[in-house]
């Protein structure tokens, strides 16, 4: 069966400082990936998604990057952070070739920014 | 372009009671239609899915929810609370195959025993 995993699930930074979250899916191949930022209180919001190997998308302009070494692993990053990429961020995957676009999601990791 | 719009932000029950989670949806062709569910700090788990066949859709833990065309509306039920059903519950469109999902800003359900 797929499972996927998120690395780690808290972190706590200090502004200015880099991040990288992992994102790792088992039991599937060719997956399309996906990060999204959920802040308090609010929906989720896309930021990242992926069809293959070093091809991404980004979906909003921001403060953050992401990148596929690998094909079932995601990474989210940033140089240097600001106080509103605080939130719980979740990365979700989906058969390439499903046309229903069900996705599957990670725990989660819950980022705070100070 | 796909929309969608979860009516409620929070809805509060009575144990054993039923629930009502209501959504409309927004859309320019047949589409794919979700209920997820998310417990505090956790990823978000598929309840059920319409994918244009049966318009009645029954998902996990005595969840359903019905398409309806004339209203634009995926509104979803269960017939009676549990303790355990105190979430957040997202609406999620999918406009056409591969395109990109949209998700609904989210209902908190609370369920008082």
């Amino acid at each position: 069966s797929q499972t996927i995993h998120q690395w780690p699930a808290t972190l706590v930074q200090p502004v200015g400082s880099p991040l990288s979250l992992e994102c790792t899916v088992e039991g599937t191949s060719n997956p399309n990936l996906y990060w999204y930022r959920q802040a308090a209180g609010r929906g989720l919001q896309l930021l990242f998604y992926s069809v293959g190997i070093g091809q991404i998308s980004s979906e909003v302009p921001q403060n953050l990057s992401a990148s596929r070494p690998q094909d079932r692993q995601f990474i989210l990053s940033s140089k240097k952070l600001l106080l509103s990429d605080s939130g719980f961020y979740l990365c979700a995957w989906e058969t390439g070739t499903e046309h229903y676009n069900e996705q599957f999601f990670g725990p989660g990791t819950r980022l705070t920014v100070l | 372009a796909q929309s969608v719009t979860q009516l409620d932000s929070h809805v509060s029950v009575s144990e054993g009671t039923p629930v009502l989670l209501r959504c409309n949806y927004s859309s320019s062709y047949s589409p794919s239609l979700f209920w997820y569910v998310q417990h505090p700090n956790k990823g978000l788990q598929l309840l059920l899915k319409y994918t244009s066949a049966a318009t009645l859709v029954k998902g996990i833990n005595g969840f359903e929810a019905e398409f309806k065309k004339s209203e634009t509306s995926f509104h979803l039920t269960k017939p009676s609370a549990h303790m355990s059903d105190a979430a957040e519950y997202f609406c999620v469109v999918s406009e056409t195959s591969g395109s990109r999902l949209t998700f609904g800003e989210g209902t908190q359900l609370t369920v008082n025993p």
